[in-house]
């Protein structure tokens, strides 16, 4: 089956550790995104990456950070600089990032901070 | 900075009437816009795309308005059902800077059996 898969469906973070959420696609797509989603509010982009070894800034990229070495993988890395990681992580992808692509999205990763 | 409003924040129609979810956005300069539909606790599934030169779309029981120069999106669900219960996201791509989705908070959707 094609599709996005995110890893681990629950994630717990500690004070001060950095936790690293995994996403993969097999849709061969070179445009990969991170989105964050809080409650009673819209998704905002954190990352995105066009093709591989490329990735920029989205809206609210403090205290992340992301790497793009294969074409199918997109890690999010949240650092301890994010002071309020609470909160359910989507990535998506599309074929290209060109204005008149549909974006796919994974079944997300909630994080939470114990 | 592009926002997009979606109205209501929530709604609740018995099964089988037809409805009406609004979007609307503040810059007129978008390459498309998307609809998607969010089970609680899941990730977002595409239901239509709205490209910037067309004027609506349809899948299904499902037709999408796109009213560039106004700055408004409408989603028409037709005889609706209790598996349409979801919460609706309505989403521009605007390009600038970023080259993510602008989304709305969406409207939250129940459909009484």
């Amino acid at each position: 089956d094609g599709g996005i898969t995110q890893s681990p469906k629950y994630l717990f973070r500690k004070e001060g550790q950095n936790v690293t959420l995994s996403c993969e696609q097999n849709l061969n797509h070179d445009a990969m995104y991170w989105y964050r989603q809080d409650p009673g509010q819209g998704l905002r982009l954190i990352y995105y990456s066009q093709i591989v070894n490329d990735f920029q800034k989205g809206d609210i990229a403090e205290g992340y950070s992301v790497s793009r070495e294969k074409k199918e993988s997109f890690p999010l890395t949240v650092t301890s600089a994010q002071k309020n990681p609470t909160a359910f992580y989507l990535c998506a992808s599309s074929m290209t990032s060109g204005s008149h692509e549909t974006q796919y999205f994974g079944p997300g990763t909630r994080l939470l901070v114990l | 900075k592009q926002e997009v409003t979606q109205i209501p924040a929530a709604l609740s129609v018995p099964e089988g009437e037809n409805l009406v979810l609004n979007c609307s956005f503040t810059d007129s300069a978008i390459y498309n816009l998307q609809w998607f539909r969010q089970d609680p606790g899941k990730g977002l599934t595409s239901l239509l795309l709205i490209q910037s030169s067309q004027r609506e779309q349809t899948s299904g029981r499902l037709n999408a308005s796109l009213d560039k120069s106004s700055g408004r999106s409408t989603l028409y669900i037709a005889a609706s059902q209790p598996g349409d219960s979801a919460t609706y996201l309505c989403a521009v791509h605007s390009g600038g800077g970023a080259d993510g989705l602008t989304f709305g908070k969406g409207t939250h959707l129940i459909i009484q059996p």
